[in-house]
Order: C-alpha cells, then structure tokens, then sequence
C-alpha cells in the first residue's frame, strides 16, 4: 500500500534549527511536496522535489533522497511564525498526491 | 486577487439535509481537487477533476458528488448530510501536467461543514 510518515509534533526554540522528517511509499515516483498550513488555515505550498540532494529557498531547504524513499525539511533561524502544521506529500505514479498526517511544530520563545 | 475561492467559509446544517459548496479558480489550471480534512488533520483527498477526467475516491460515499459547470469551477454537492461528514472542506487546482515537473496544488480557504 501507500503510506507517508511523519512525526506527529515537534517542539523547537525561536532562533534555532528544526528537521521534520518524512519517509514515503507509494506505488511510482513523481516528486515529493511539502506544505505548511496555519491553523485554521488552507495548505501553502513550500517546496517540492524529484530529483536526490538538497534544495535550498530562504531559511528553508529540502532534502530527498528516492533510493531510501526519504525526505525532510529543515527550517532555519526559527520565528514564531513558523508555528504550524508541515504536511509531507508524495506524487505517485498516477500524479495523484499522497499525503501525510502533518508535524505540528511547536516554537517556544 | 484570490487565486481559488470557496463559498460559504462556514456551514452548519441538520441531518439529512442536502448542501452544496461552490468552489471557483482564477488561475487558468486544468485539474481542480475536493479534499476532506478530519479533526486529526489528515488531509484526504476526495476527488480530481480535468476536463478529461474525473478520479473519484473508492472509499468517498456517493452522498457526494462533484459537479463543474466549466474549467474554473467545481462545485461539491452532499446528500443525505451524516455527523461524520462534519470537517473542513478544501478545493484545490493545479496545472495538471503530466510530466516531471513541479504540480503545485493551491487551495481554497476551506469550508468548515459542521452537522448536527
């Protein structure tokens, strides 16, 4: 079957470093997103990878790695904005997403 | 300029009762998506929708059903409204290339549909 992975929630301090993880399975390969939504609040596309290796967008880059069926997101120079729920989603082979339950991240002042 | 909209924000009905929720993109995609997303927050996705196809959800009951008078809208209609459909609702479009490339899905805001 298909399945994404994820932590359920994850507790950081302002300023500093978080990676959420995200292991995947599904049926094909077409690329693999992650959003953050806000409480309350529609999902915000953030990045999306295909290719092995490491994209990096402002204080936040994304990691891939096909052969392990693993990503993560890692997020810098947290603030408190930064509050919110990271949904991982993998693109299977019909291009339909997949997605994960989502990390809430918790910044501690 | 909102890129997809959804009306109404809110919905609070009986049930049994028969609702509609109204969902328009102004972004030019091809493929527009209904999502249900439940107290746990997971996001399911309900059905996607071009003007080739339509990919319905085996497990979606056939309470609801998507309706798209053209490209750039699609709208979900609910028969027969069950308290377990009580949870926030969201529309998606994306550009619907089949290819190797980046699909971004942008969202509506999202209707919260509470049955009572």
């Amino acid at each position: 079957g298909q399945n994404i992975d994820q932590p359920t929630e994850m507790t950081a301090t302002e300023g500093a470093i978080v990676q959420i993880n995200c292991t995947y399975q599904t049926s094909g390969f077409n690329g693999l997103f992650w959003y953050q939504q806000h409480a309350g609040e529609a999902p915000t596309f953030l990045s999306y990878n295909v290719l092995d290796g490491l994209e990096e967008k402002g204080r936040f880059s994304s990691f891939l790695s096909r052969s392990k069926g693993y990503s993560y997101l890692l997020l810098k120079e947290l603030q408190m904005k930064d509050s919110a729920s990271y949904l991982c989603a993998a693109m299977d082979s019909n291009y339909q997403l997949i997605w994960g339950a989502g990390t809430k991240l918790i910044i501690k002042p | 300029d909102t890129a997809v909209s959804q009306t109404p924000k809110y919905l609070v009905t009986q049930m049994g009762n028969d609702k509609s929720i109204k969902c328009e993109q102004n972004l030019g995609h091809d493929t527009m998506y209904w999502y249900k997303q439940d107290s746990k927050k997971f996001l399911k996705i309900m059905f996607s929708y071009n003007n080739k196809e339509l990919i319905i959800n085996e497990t979606v009951p056939n309470r609801f059903s998507p309706k798209s008078p053209d490209k750039a809208h699609l709208n979900l209609h609910i028969n027969s409204l069950e308290l377990g459909d009580s949870a926030v609702y969201f529309c998606a479009s994306s550009q619907g290339v089949e290819e190797l490339s980046t699909d971004t899905q942008y969202f509506g805001p999202g209707t919260r549909l509470t049955v009572l």
